[in-house]
């Protein structure tokens, strides 16, 4: 079965500090991965996918994600937070239908 | 345009009461779905439509019925809730390529449901 796991609950870091959100997936059939970002009270906004070529994936905001095979990874990085990324994000695979979705990551932005 | 409308943004029903919960795409999109989240966990796949035909319900309780009236619009009728179905839910919508095709779902900006 397809499984999407984010390692942390809640990442704190300050403004201007690069960050990692991690994620791993199972899955024994074609890979499809998904970012999304949601802000408090809204719904979900995608922030980037990787549905197939460059492993390398430019989002949004000044996201990006890896998407590693060997070790079943699409880690989600910025390079220098703002405030206003302070949010809940999901990382999520697609399965016929189905968004499989990781449990989620608090990113916390300090001053 | 890669929006979806949700109507409601807010709703406070009792355990008598008969709701509906509305969502449009104005995309093309021939696949919409609906979800549920509480507070601090993922969203919950309910039900999806696919052409205007059911495809997934997933084992949700009868107190739910969606409806896709056309490929624009998915509703969900709501009747009889209990307290512990207050959520936020919400809707999304897709191209269709058929389940082996995968495409990114756009999600609406969710509608704060709460049962007296």
């Amino acid at each position: 079965a397809q499984s999407v796991t984010q390692l942390d609950s809640q990442v704190p870091v300050f403004e201007e500090a690069p960050v990692e959100l991690r994620c791993n997936y199972s899955s024994s059939v074609s890979v499809y991965l998904f970012w999304y970002v949601q802000y408090p009270n809204q719904g979900l906004q995608l922030l980037l996918k990787y549905l197939s070529g460059s492993t390398l994936v430019k989002g949004i905001n000044g996201f990006e994600a890896e998407f590693n095979k060997s070790q079943t990874s699409f880690h989600l990085r910025k390079p220098s937070v703002h405030i206003s990324d302070t949010a809940e994000y999901f990382c999520a695979s697609d399965s016929s239908y189905k968004l499989i979705f990781g449990s989620g990551t608090r990113l916390l932005v300090r001053p | 345009d890669t929006e979806v409308t949700q109507t409601p943004k807010h709703l406070v029903m009792g355990m008598t009461n008969k709701k509906s919960l509305k969502c449009e795409q104005h995309m093309g999109h021939r696949a919409m779905y609906w979800y549920k989240q509480k507070a601090k966990k993922p969203p919950e796949l309910m039900f999806v439509y696919s052409y205007e035909k059911l495809s997934i319900n997933e084992s949700v309780p009868s107190r739910f019925s969606p409806e896709c009236p056309n490929s624009s619009l998915l509703n969900l009728h709501l009747h009889a809730l209990q307290p512990e179905d207050s959520a936020l839910y919400l809707c999304a919508s897709s191209r269709d390529r058929g389940p082996k095709s995968p495409d990114t779902q756009y999600f609406g900006p969710g509608t704060r449901l709460t049962v007296l």
